[in-house]
């Protein structure tokens, strides 16, 4: 069936240091993959969607792309802040019964 | 700007009592989904809806009853709560199966339940 595997389940890094959070994913469907970000008391919110292989999205200087041929995708970000202290999480879009198959989540935490 | 609307944000309960969620979005978009989150689960799918009087099964159905009243109003029903629903629950509604389709998820704030 459908699945996404998110391996990192915290990353601890300091300030300008690179982010680079990887997922991979399995599905007989076209898939279409997601990255939501949730900020501490908040619901999780959408950062990014790549809807094609080797096709970046861009947003708040966050990076996405997924590689059809190893099944994977993954996030990025050149010089992360305090401020993006967050959980980040993987999800695949499986467009047959628009369900979200959601990974376990990657808590992001900037020492001062 | 989605928005989704949850009540009540907390909710402290005994063990067999009764609890309802309610969430209301006001954006007109079909689908909607319970969720809940735990540590070390992430997020996972109660119910979701993808319109008034439809009612579909998630991964984690058993203990929970779902009822969508109108294109706005999902409720999340727990009949007998237990402490194993001790949790933090989110609502979202999403425009997958409209003409805007691009599949993106707007969360409401949050619920949290605990179960004595």
């Amino acid at each position: 069936g459908d699945s996404v595997t998110q391996m990192q389940g915290q990353v601890t890094l300091s300030e300008d240091d690179f982010l680079f959070i990887n997922c991979t994913y399995s599905t007989t469907w076209y898939p279409t993959l997601f990255w939501y970000v949730q900020y501490p008391g908040e619901g999780p919110q959408l950062l990014l969607k790549v809807t094609t292989a080797n096709n970046k999205g861009i947003s708040r200087g966050f990076e996405a792309t997924y590689d059809k041929g190893t099944t994977s995708f993954h996030l990025q970000k050149a010089s992360v802040q305090e401020s993006d202290s967050a959980v980040y999480y993987c999800v695949l879009g499986v467009w047959s019964n628009y369900q979200l198959i959601w990974g376990s989540g990657t808590k992001l935490i900037i020492k001062p | 700007e989605a928005a989704v609307t949850q009540s009540p944000r907390n909710k402290v309960t005994v063990t067999g009592g009764n609890v309802t969620l309610s969430c209301r979005q006001t954006n007109s978009h079909n689908y909607m989904y319970w969720y809940r989150q735990d540590t070390g689960h992430g997020l996972r799918l109660i119910h979701y809806s993808y319109g008034a009087g439809n009612l579909q099964i998630g991964d984690v159905p058993d203990g929970y009853k779902a009822t969508r009243t109108t294109q706005e109003d999902f409720f999340l029903l727990l009949e007998l709560a237990s402490p194993s629903q001790t949790s933090l629950y989110f609502c979202a509604s999403s425009d997958a199966g409209t003409k805007e389709d691009t599949g993106q998820l707007y969360f409401g704030e949050g619920s949290k339940l605990t179960v004595l």
